[in-house]
């Protein structure tokens, strides 16, 4: 699976959009890309994917470069519960060569600020 | 609800001793996956299981092991433990979500349990 680079920490001011950055430059061309995020000790929650395309649902924006070598977490309208540590992820699809484990990197720690 | 259920949420035990940690995904699942957050190595892969046989394995300690019953409950069993097996123990689940892809690929998500914290004095 490819490596990921994200900074250590951000803030962001409450009511305000956050924007994760994550590079991931050695992806190959069928290796998605996961955002998980943890809230303190609580287990991993599963926010998005994609492959090449942008993503939204319900929790975010997942915007991907038109080169895949990096991609942006976006969280619309942060909240004071949004604060996490927060994982860019870039692996393979189910098969023969993988598992389906997660591979976390340190992850950024967003703090959303009042 | 991640569909996942961990017992027990505390765990306080002594170094030298054995526990067993447990998990129950939700009806249907065939996968479970271990993984080990502590303070100085992040979260870790340790092991995975699927419909009763061991898939994948990560860093996981000889003194460690793990099984996954008929019903598809999972147990993961640390022996001879030391101070540094204290940790937050999480399970997941996998979700086989089929998303359409030009190679029709099957996209993973897994959902984690809330984690069991384990101390060793």
């Amino acid at each position: 699976d490819a490596k990921t680079t994200q900074p250590t920490s951000m803030d962001c001011a409450e009511g305000r959009a956050a924007n994760l950055p994550c590079n991931h430059s050695t992806i190959s061309g069928n290796e998605y890309v996961y955002w998980y995020r943890q809230i303190h000790s609580q287990g991993p929650q599963y926010i998005i994917h994609g492959l090449k395309n942008n993503e939204t649902n319900e929790m975010a924006s997942l915007i991907i470069t038109e080169d895949r070598k990096s991609s942006t977490l976006i969280l619309p309208h942060a909240t004071l519960r949004d604060t996490a540590v927060y994982y860019c992820i870039v692996r393979l699809p189910r098969g023969s060569s993988n598992t389906g484990k997660l591979i976390f990197g340190q992850g950024t720690t967003l703090q959303v600020k009042p | 609800d991640s569909g996942v259920t961990q017992t027990p949420k505390h765990l306080i035990t002594a170094t030298g001793q054995r526990v067993t940690l447990r998990c129950s995904p939700r009806s249907g699942d065939l996968s479970v996956y271990w993984y080990q957050q502590s303070l100085d190595q992040g979260l870790q892969f340790l092991i995975q299981y699927y419909n009763g046989e061991e898939r994948a394995k990560g860093n996981i300690l000889e003194r460690f092991s793990a099984q996954q019953f008929p019903d598809l409950h999972s147990e993961l069993n640390l022996s001879s433990l030391e101070l540094g097996d204290s940790a937050l123990y999480f399970c997941a689940r996998r979700s086989v979500k089929k998303t359409w892809v030009p190679t029709g690929e099957t996209v993973l998500t897994q959902y984690f349990g809330p984690g069991t914290r384990l101390t060793v004095l």
